[in-house]
């Protein structure tokens, strides 16, 4: 079964911990993303990747980052540097068509 | 910049009623429409999609067409199921080397 899966679903930590979210695909897409999501809110795009070993910030990079040593391998890290890191966080693929494909989510709470 | 907007929820129906879900864009060229929808707690799936102008896209009976003049991208449903309820995001995208702007979400509920 071809798919994104993230790992945990649900992630606690507490304050001034840098925590790993991770995103693997099997799609064989080239390109991935990072999103957040708030309550009420859409989404916000952290971070993405055209390809391996490349990476560019989103709208809201400041306090994450992320590696891509592998094309099926997208792992985000929430350092202590951001200010409000308790949310719904969401990884995503997309191929020629345009459309991406989306992961079920990681819930992270920091206290 | 690109961008897309849509009607505010949350969106409270019966079943069986009719649905529609404004959006509209701010686009150079031409870009790719699309709609995804989120169940609680989880990710966003792939709705419907339409590529170019006047194209409709249609999927589990839902419909929306591009609409270059109006540059809009409603979504519409006949007879909305309790099941429908949801998140809907309405987004764009211009090549495959371009991010997806999404709109804010309409939350839909479907009263039985």
């Amino acid at each position: 079964d071809g798919g994104i899966t993230q790992s945990p679903k649900y992630l606690f930590r507490k304050e001034g911990q840098n925590v790993t979210l991770s995103c693997e695909q099997n799609l064989n897409h080239d390109a991935m993303y990072w999103y957040r999501q708030d309550p009420g809110q859409g989404l916000r795009l952290i971070y993405y990747s055209q390809i391996v070993n490349d990476f560019q910030k989103g709208d809201i990079a400041e306090g994450y980052s992320v590696s891509r040593e592998k094309k099926e391998s997208f792992p985000l890290t929430v350092t202590s540097a951001q200010k409000n890191p308790t949310a719904f966080y969401l990884c995503a693929s997309s191929s020629r068509s345009y459309e991406q494909y989306f992961g079920p989510g990681t819930r992270l709470t920091v206290t | 910049g690109d961008s897309v907007t849509q009607m505010e929820g949350p969106v409270t129906l019966s079943e069986e009623a009719f649905l529609t879900i404004n959006c509209t864009y701010t686009a150079t060229g031409y870009p790719s429409l699309f709609w995804y929808v989120q169940y609680p707690g989880e990710g966003l799936q792939l709705l419907l999609k339409a590529t170019k102008a006047d194209d409709k896209g249609s999927n589990k009976g839902f419909e929306a067409t591009y609409r270059k003049e109006t540059t809009s991208f409603h979504l519409e449903k006949g007879s909305v199921q309790v099941s429908d309820s949801a998140v809907y995001f309405c987004a764009l995208t211009r090549d495959r080397d371009d991010k997806i702007i999404f709109g804010k979400g309409t939350r839909l509920h479907i009263l039985p």
